[in-house]
Protein backbone atom coordinates (compact mmCIF):
# COMPACT_ATOMS: atom_id res chain seq x y z
CA UNK A 1 0.00 0.00 0.00
CA UNK A 2 1.29 3.41 -0.84
CA UNK A 3 2.14 4.99 2.00
CA UNK A 4 3.21 8.63 0.08
CA UNK A 5 0.77 9.60 -2.90
CA UNK A 6 1.08 11.42 -6.02
CA UNK A 7 -1.83 11.39 -7.65
CA UNK A 8 -1.11 13.39 -10.79
CA UNK A 9 1.43 11.47 -13.14
CA UNK A 10 1.85 14.57 -14.58
CA UNK A 11 1.03 18.45 -14.84
CA UNK A 12 1.90 20.96 -17.75
CA UNK A 13 1.95 24.72 -16.59
CA UNK A 14 2.86 27.95 -18.96
CA UNK A 15 5.86 29.48 -18.28
CA UNK A 16 5.76 32.76 -15.42
CA UNK A 17 2.75 30.71 -14.21
CA UNK A 18 2.65 28.96 -10.87
CA UNK A 19 3.50 25.25 -10.59
CA UNK A 20 1.71 23.51 -8.18
CA UNK A 21 2.54 19.71 -6.91
CA UNK A 22 0.57 17.79 -4.69
CA UNK A 23 1.25 15.04 -2.51
CA UNK A 24 -0.90 12.67 0.41
CA UNK A 25 0.87 10.64 3.18
CA UNK A 26 -1.25 8.09 5.18
CA UNK A 27 1.47 7.18 8.11
CA UNK A 28 0.78 9.40 10.91
CA UNK A 29 3.90 8.32 12.00
CA UNK A 30 5.88 10.76 9.34
CA UNK A 31 7.36 14.11 10.57
CA UNK A 32 9.67 14.91 7.95
CA UNK A 33 9.14 15.76 4.31
CA UNK A 34 11.33 16.44 1.35
CA UNK A 35 10.85 17.17 -2.69
CA UNK A 36 13.42 16.18 -5.43
CA UNK A 37 13.65 16.64 -8.62
CA UNK A 38 14.57 14.72 -11.19
CA UNK A 39 15.55 14.89 -14.58
CA UNK A 40 16.43 11.83 -17.09
CA UNK A 41 19.33 10.38 -17.03
CA UNK A 42 20.36 11.65 -13.79
CA UNK A 43 19.70 10.52 -10.13
CA UNK A 44 17.33 12.75 -7.85
CA UNK A 45 18.30 16.17 -6.76
CA UNK A 46 17.25 17.79 -3.01
CA UNK A 47 14.58 20.85 -3.79
CA UNK A 48 13.36 21.46 -0.30
CA UNK A 49 12.16 20.28 2.89
CA UNK A 50 9.87 20.81 5.64
CA UNK A 51 10.07 19.60 9.17
CA UNK A 52 6.42 18.37 11.04
CA UNK A 53 6.71 21.26 13.20
CA UNK A 54 5.97 23.73 10.71
CA UNK A 55 3.71 24.53 8.46
CA UNK A 56 5.74 26.37 5.46
CA UNK A 57 8.88 26.57 4.15
CA UNK A 58 10.40 28.77 1.45
CA UNK A 59 13.56 28.70 -0.66
CA UNK A 60 13.84 31.26 -3.51
CA UNK A 61 11.33 29.86 -6.44
CA UNK A 62 9.94 27.35 -4.23
CA UNK A 63 7.69 26.78 -1.18
CA UNK A 64 6.18 23.67 0.34
CA UNK A 65 2.87 23.86 2.82
CA UNK A 66 2.50 21.40 5.24
CA UNK A 67 -1.10 20.26 6.36
CA UNK A 68 -0.81 17.67 8.96
CA UNK A 69 -4.69 17.47 9.95
CA UNK A 70 -4.91 16.63 6.00
CA UNK A 71 -1.80 14.66 5.87
CA UNK A 72 -1.27 16.56 2.53
CA UNK A 73 1.82 18.86 1.41
CA UNK A 74 2.11 20.66 -1.61
CA UNK A 75 5.02 22.61 -3.89
CA UNK A 76 4.52 25.61 -5.26
CA UNK A 77 7.10 26.88 -8.11
CA UNK A 78 6.94 30.30 -8.87
CA UNK A 79 7.68 31.50 -11.22
CA UNK A 80 7.60 28.53 -13.68
CA UNK A 81 10.53 28.26 -15.79
CA UNK A 82 11.19 25.93 -18.64
CA UNK A 83 14.42 24.04 -16.91
CA UNK A 84 11.74 23.36 -13.82
CA UNK A 85 10.69 20.48 -17.01
CA UNK A 86 11.45 17.55 -14.90
CA UNK A 87 9.90 14.21 -12.73
CA UNK A 88 9.45 15.39 -8.81
CA UNK A 89 9.41 12.94 -5.77
CA UNK A 90 8.04 13.99 -2.54
CA UNK A 91 9.37 12.24 0.13
CA UNK A 92 8.72 11.35 4.24
CA UNK A 93 10.85 9.61 6.93
CA UNK A 94 9.57 9.14 10.45
CA UNK A 95 12.75 9.81 11.70
CA UNK A 96 13.42 13.86 12.04
CA UNK A 97 16.87 15.25 11.77
CA UNK A 98 17.77 12.46 13.89
CA UNK A 99 19.42 10.34 11.86
CA UNK A 100 21.10 10.54 8.47
CA UNK A 101 19.12 10.27 4.89
CA UNK A 102 15.88 8.76 6.68
CA UNK A 103 16.96 6.61 9.51
CA UNK A 104 16.41 2.99 9.61
CA UNK A 105 13.40 2.91 7.54
CA UNK A 106 15.27 5.30 4.79
CA UNK A 107 12.66 7.75 3.08
CA UNK A 108 9.59 6.59 1.15
CA UNK A 109 9.02 8.30 -1.83
CA UNK A 110 5.79 8.92 -4.08
CA UNK A 111 5.46 7.26 -7.81
CA UNK A 112 6.43 11.29 -8.70
CA UNK A 113 4.88 13.97 -11.21
CA UNK A 114 6.32 14.67 -14.59
CA UNK A 115 6.28 18.52 -14.45
CA UNK A 116 6.23 20.34 -18.29
CA UNK A 117 6.67 23.57 -18.00
CA UNK A 118 4.81 24.96 -22.14
CA UNK A 119 6.94 28.23 -23.20
CA UNK B 1 34.00 18.22 -5.33
CA UNK B 2 32.86 15.18 -6.95
CA UNK B 3 29.48 13.93 -6.71
CA UNK B 4 28.46 10.45 -5.72
CA UNK B 5 29.54 7.68 -8.55
CA UNK B 6 27.96 4.85 -8.97
CA UNK B 7 29.08 2.31 -11.42
CA UNK B 8 28.70 0.45 -13.63
CA UNK B 9 26.26 2.84 -15.66
CA UNK B 10 24.49 -0.05 -17.07
CA UNK B 11 24.32 -3.65 -16.64
CA UNK B 12 22.53 -6.67 -18.74
CA UNK B 13 22.31 -10.07 -16.86
CA UNK B 14 20.63 -13.04 -17.31
CA UNK B 15 17.98 -14.78 -14.83
CA UNK B 16 19.80 -16.41 -11.92
CA UNK B 17 23.16 -14.67 -12.48
CA UNK B 18 24.78 -12.28 -9.51
CA UNK B 19 25.44 -8.65 -10.01
CA UNK B 20 27.38 -6.20 -7.84
CA UNK B 21 27.12 -2.16 -8.12
CA UNK B 22 29.53 -0.26 -6.53
CA UNK B 23 29.09 3.44 -5.03
CA UNK B 24 31.64 5.93 -3.70
CA UNK B 25 30.22 8.78 -1.72
CA UNK B 26 30.68 12.15 -1.77
CA UNK B 27 33.89 12.98 0.38
CA UNK B 28 33.18 13.65 4.01
CA UNK B 29 29.93 11.59 3.52
CA UNK B 30 29.97 8.39 6.16
CA UNK B 31 26.89 6.97 5.05
CA UNK B 32 25.55 5.42 2.05
CA UNK B 33 21.98 4.07 1.06
CA UNK B 34 20.86 2.05 -1.99
CA UNK B 35 17.42 2.17 -3.12
CA UNK B 36 15.70 0.51 -6.09
CA UNK B 37 13.57 2.41 -8.84
CA UNK B 38 11.54 0.75 -11.51
CA UNK B 39 10.30 2.24 -13.94
CA UNK B 40 7.02 4.37 -13.32
CA UNK B 41 7.77 4.12 -9.65
CA UNK B 42 9.49 6.39 -7.06
CA UNK B 43 12.99 5.00 -5.14
CA UNK B 44 12.68 2.42 -2.83
CA UNK B 45 14.83 2.32 0.21
CA UNK B 46 16.81 -1.07 0.24
CA UNK B 47 19.58 -0.73 2.72
CA UNK B 48 21.16 1.91 5.16
CA UNK B 49 25.26 2.11 5.76
CA UNK B 50 27.24 3.85 8.16
CA UNK B 51 30.72 3.19 9.27
CA UNK B 52 30.71 0.19 8.07
CA UNK B 53 27.55 -1.32 10.26
CA UNK B 54 23.71 -1.57 8.82
CA UNK B 55 21.65 0.58 10.03
CA UNK B 56 18.56 0.33 8.21
CA UNK B 57 17.35 -2.61 6.00
CA UNK B 58 13.91 -1.79 3.80
CA UNK B 59 11.34 -4.74 2.25
CA UNK B 60 13.62 -6.60 0.16
CA UNK B 61 14.58 -10.77 -0.19
CA UNK B 62 17.95 -12.30 1.01
CA UNK B 63 18.95 -12.34 -2.17
CA UNK B 64 20.25 -8.33 -1.96
CA UNK B 65 23.27 -7.55 0.67
CA UNK B 66 25.32 -4.77 0.80
CA UNK B 67 28.74 -3.59 2.41
CA UNK B 68 30.65 -0.26 3.21
CA UNK B 69 34.18 -0.72 3.07
CA UNK B 70 36.45 1.47 5.44
CA UNK B 71 36.85 4.44 2.80
CA UNK B 72 33.25 4.41 3.00
CA UNK B 73 32.31 3.40 -0.39
CA UNK B 74 30.10 0.59 -0.75
CA UNK B 75 28.74 -2.31 -2.80
CA UNK B 76 25.30 -3.69 -3.38
CA UNK B 77 24.62 -7.75 -4.45
CA UNK B 78 21.72 -9.23 -5.62
CA UNK B 79 21.55 -13.16 -6.11
CA UNK B 80 19.91 -15.42 -8.28
CA UNK B 81 18.69 -12.37 -10.65
CA UNK B 82 15.06 -12.04 -10.90
CA UNK B 83 13.33 -10.68 -14.36
CA UNK B 84 11.62 -8.66 -11.75
CA UNK B 85 15.05 -7.16 -10.29
CA UNK B 86 15.52 -4.98 -13.38
CA UNK B 87 15.46 -1.73 -12.21
CA UNK B 88 17.75 1.45 -11.68
CA UNK B 89 19.62 1.17 -8.80
CA UNK B 90 20.06 4.32 -7.20
CA UNK B 91 23.13 5.07 -4.09
CA UNK B 92 22.78 8.11 -2.03
CA UNK B 93 25.10 9.67 0.40
CA UNK B 94 24.78 11.76 3.46
CA UNK B 95 26.06 13.41 6.69
CA UNK B 96 25.15 11.68 9.65
CA UNK B 97 22.59 13.45 11.58
CA UNK B 98 21.58 14.97 8.62
CA UNK B 99 18.44 14.17 6.10
CA UNK B 100 19.59 15.03 2.70
CA UNK B 101 20.51 12.68 0.42
CA UNK B 102 22.40 13.15 -2.58
CA UNK B 103 21.95 11.01 -5.18
CA UNK B 104 24.48 9.41 -7.87
CA UNK B 105 23.39 8.68 -11.49
CA UNK B 106 22.28 5.37 -10.60
CA UNK B 107 23.16 1.85 -12.31
CA UNK B 108 20.49 0.67 -14.91
CA UNK B 109 19.94 -3.03 -14.47
CA UNK B 110 18.27 -5.34 -17.14
CA UNK B 111 17.95 -9.08 -16.42
CA UNK B 112 17.09 -10.69 -19.34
Amino acid sequence: DQQVKQNSPSLSVQEGRISILNCDYTNSMFDYFLWYKKYPAEGPTFLISISSIKDKNEDGRFTVFLNKSAKHLSLHIVPSQPGDSAVYFCAASASEGRFSGGGADGLTFGKGTHLIIQP
Amino acid sequence: DAGVTQSPTHLIKTRGQHVTLRCSPISGHKSVSWYQQVLGQGPQFIFQYYEKEERGRGNFPDRFSARQFPNYSSELNVNALLLGDSALYLCASSLWQNEKLFFGSGTQLSVL
